[in-house]
């Protein structure tokens, strides 16, 4: 009965190649996000997804493209991956949250190395 | 701007009491978050301030004050399952900004 899944959990590819990373929630929430926490374990948004739109794009660069197929799924697709894409990526969901302030549930991780 | 400082880190012995301060400076934020994260694992949520004062949940509180931009999280009976970090965050609509995170070391 996980809450947020993601992915998958480790990703090693190589610089220039194209991965994607997937979320699901069953919580039913409405809103979706993507973190990416750095070697200093500083937490940044990336996107905020609210019943499918687009809502945050935080100077994310485009080669990073966001993909929600429906509520439920957030996914991610990087495309030529740079050495400085290495991170945690996270993924969160929320009630509303332009309705109120609600508590996120984050996902448990997907460890991206880019060699 | 939008900025959230919180010390680096702390230490504390096991039992006792201990206060992580936050401090922000941001327009917008309508609420104030505290999240805990283990080495290797995803932040997990507090507590959490909309309005000014205390809020205790068992072992931990959060307290507010909008006019002067800080927060803080005390934690009470500390345990060294405690060791972790504390993510200070602000929240507005669809965005919330984290600090960097406290780490705090618990000790026997």
């Amino acid at each position: 009965d996980t809450a947020v899944s993601q992915t998958p959990k480790y990703l090693v590819t190589q610089m220039g190649n194209d991965k994607s990373i997937k979320c699901e929630q069953n919580l039913g929430h409405d809103t979706m996000y993507w973190y990416k926490q750095d070697s200093k374990k500083f937490l940044k948004i990336m996107f905020s997804y609210n019943n499918k739109e687009l809502i945050i794009n935080e100077t994310v660069p485009n080669r990073f493209s966001p993909k929600s197929p429906d509520k439920a799924h957030l996914n991610l697709h990087i495309n030529s991956l740079e050495l400085g894409d290495s991170a945690v990526y996270f993924c969160a969901s929320s009630h509303v949250a332009g309705l109120g302030t609600y508590e996120q549930y984050f996902g448990p991780g997907t460890r991206l190395t880019v060699t | 701007g939008q900025n959230i400082d919180q010390p680096t880190e702390m230490t504390a012995t096991e039992g006792a009491i201990v206060q992580i301060n936050c401090t922000y400076q941001t327009s917008g934020f309508n609420g104030l978050f505290w999240y805990q994260q283990h080495a290797g694992e995803a932040p997990t949520f507090l507590s959490y301030n909309v309005l000014d004062g205390l809020e205790e949940k068992g072992r931990f509180s959060s307290f507010l004050s909008r006019s002067k931009g800080y927060s803080y999280l005390l934690l009470k009976e500390l345990q060294m399952k405690d060791s972790a970090s504390y993510l200070c965050a602000g929240s507005g609509g669809f965005k919330t900004i984290f600090g960097a995170g406290t780490r705090l070391f618990v000790k026997a």
